[in-house]
């Protein structure tokens, strides 16, 4: 069984401020990936990023940036400077061999205020 | 038209209804999904199709009927719902669906907002 937890139900925060968006997922799986959705009040979820088991390396891409941690399982998203188009939710996923489905997190609701 | 796109965005309908959700991507993608999003729940898994032919179904109960004709198109039909079926029914794609296969992502559509009166 594979799970995904995001313990941030709601957060909010001045523009410009920074914010992390935390994300713990379990698998018995050795090869998955993560990603990361952001879903705005129009309603289509928007990819954002893919990571595989096997590379720690974080990434960054422009005021977006993800920390993959394996000792903790964890796959955080950090948003440098916020703007209020970052508003949104936003979810956590997880995509292993033995669930051969894409598990969700129950999302995070960013809310950034101008 | 580019991406995925679901019509209607919105439907109201009664319990003894019978309506249908429409899905087009035009992405040249080999797979196909139904999800369904409920407040404060996480996105549910409901249906996947690879090369038109469905290879997941999640429990699902038989009042959702899910047809592929072909690889651009995937339809839900709705008969005899129930007032907890009212949700955000996504539709997305993917380049392919693989026994083993976890890499693509999923490109969604908008989404149909369903309320059942």
């Amino acid at each position: 069984a594979q799970k995904v937890t995001q313990a941030q139900t709601e957060i909010s925060v001045v523009e410009k401020e920074d914010v992390t968006l935390d994300c713990v997922y379990e698998t018995r799986d050795t090869t998955y990936y993560l990603f990361w959705y952001k879903q705005p009040p129009s309603g289509e979820l928007v990819f954002l990023i893919r990571r595989n088991s096997f590379d720690e390396q974080n990434e960054i891409s422009g005021r977006y940036s993800w920390n993959f941690q394996k000792s903790t399982s964890s796959f955080n998203f950090t948003i440098t400077a916020s703007q209020v188009v970052d508003s949104a939710v936003y979810f956590c996923a997880l995509s292993s061999g033995s669930a051969r489905q894409l598990t969700f997190g129950s999302g995070t609701q960013l809310t950034v205020l101008p | 038209e580019t991406g995925v796109t679901q019509t209607p965005r919105h439907l109201v309908m009664g319990m003894t209804n019978k309506k249908s959700l429409k899905c087009e991507q035009h992405l040249g993608h080999n797979a196909m999904y139904w999800y369904k999003q409920s407040a404060k729940k996480p996105l549910e898994l409901m249906f996947v199709y690879s090369l038109e032919e469905r290879v997941e179904n999640n429990s699902v109960p038989s009042r959702f009927s899910p047809e592929c004709p072909n690889s651009s198109h995937l339809f839900l039909h709705l008969h005899t719902l129930q007032p907890e079926d009212s949700a955000l029914y996504l539709c997305a794609s993917s380049q392919d669906y693989l026994a083993g296969d976890l890499y693509n992502e999923q490109f969604f559509g908008p989404g149909t907002r369903l309320t059942v009166l």
